[in-house]
């Protein structure tokens, strides 16, 4: 069964900082999709990583995925407020399926 | 439409009671896909059809939940004698190829008191 976990589960760190959260998943799979989530909103899409080496950012966030490793990062570059959230991945299971398998969820708080 | 419609935002039931909530897909769409989100923040799939027809349905509680997604109406979830566990909010997506991004609705809130 597909696992998906992420690290850390919650993260208060400063405006201005860098830091970067893990999502590690444990059978193949090359397609991930990294989410904001909003309290009592929906899901924003934010990045969709199709293959191994992939890497996207926009503006202060960067994501890459290496499939070899079953690792994505999800990089936080000069912090600010505005980033306040809880980041998921998702990694799709590719059985016949496509059912999405989300990641534990990191609740990040950025302080003034 | 352009986005994917859930109905209602909120949903109050006593224990014991039915829920139904609903999903209007991105016009066009032919994937819709179920997940429960517990207040944990831990996503659980549920449900996904193609069409009007049952695609996996490996995630659901047989008992006392059922879905269906007929022609020409919005998809339904519904949960026959509600449980206190059952709170959560619902998430309906839609994709428009199974192996496509699947775009997320705003989530129906279920409150089981």
């Amino acid at each position: 069964e597909l696992k998906v976990e992420q690290n850390p589960l919650f993260l208060s760190m400063q405006e201005g900082k860098n830091y970067t959260i893990y999502c590690n998943y444990s059978t193949t799979s090359d397609r991930l999709y990294w989410y904001r989530q909003d309290p009592g909103k929906s899901l924003e899409s934010l990045f969709v990583l199709l293959s191994n080496g992939a890497v996207k950012q926009e503006g202060r966030l960067m994501a890459s995925l290496d499939t070899k490793a079953r690792l994505s990062t999800l990089h936080i570059t000069a912090a600010v407020h505005d980033l306040s959230a809880t980041y998921f991945c998702a990694v799709v299971l590719k059985t016949g399926t496509y059912k999405y398998i989300f990641g534990t969820g990191t609740r990040l708080k950025v302080l003034a | 439409g352009e986005e994917v419609a859930q109905t209602p935002k909120h949903l109050v039931r006593g224990e014991g009671q039915k829920a139904k909530l609903y999903c209007a897909p991105i016009k066009g769409h032919s994937y819709v896909f179920w997940y429960q989100q517990v207040l944990k923040n831990e996503f659980k799939f549920l449900i996904s059809f193609q069409n009007e027809n049952v695609f996996d349905e490996t995630g659901m509680p047989k008992e006392r939940f059922s879905a269906k997604c007929l022609p020409n109406s919005p998809c339904s979830l519904e949960i026959q004698a509600t449980k206190l566990e059952d709170s959560a909010v619902y998430f309906c997506a839609s994709g428009g190829h199974l192996n496509n991004e699947q775009f997320f609705g705003p989530g129906t809130r279920l409150t089981v008191l």
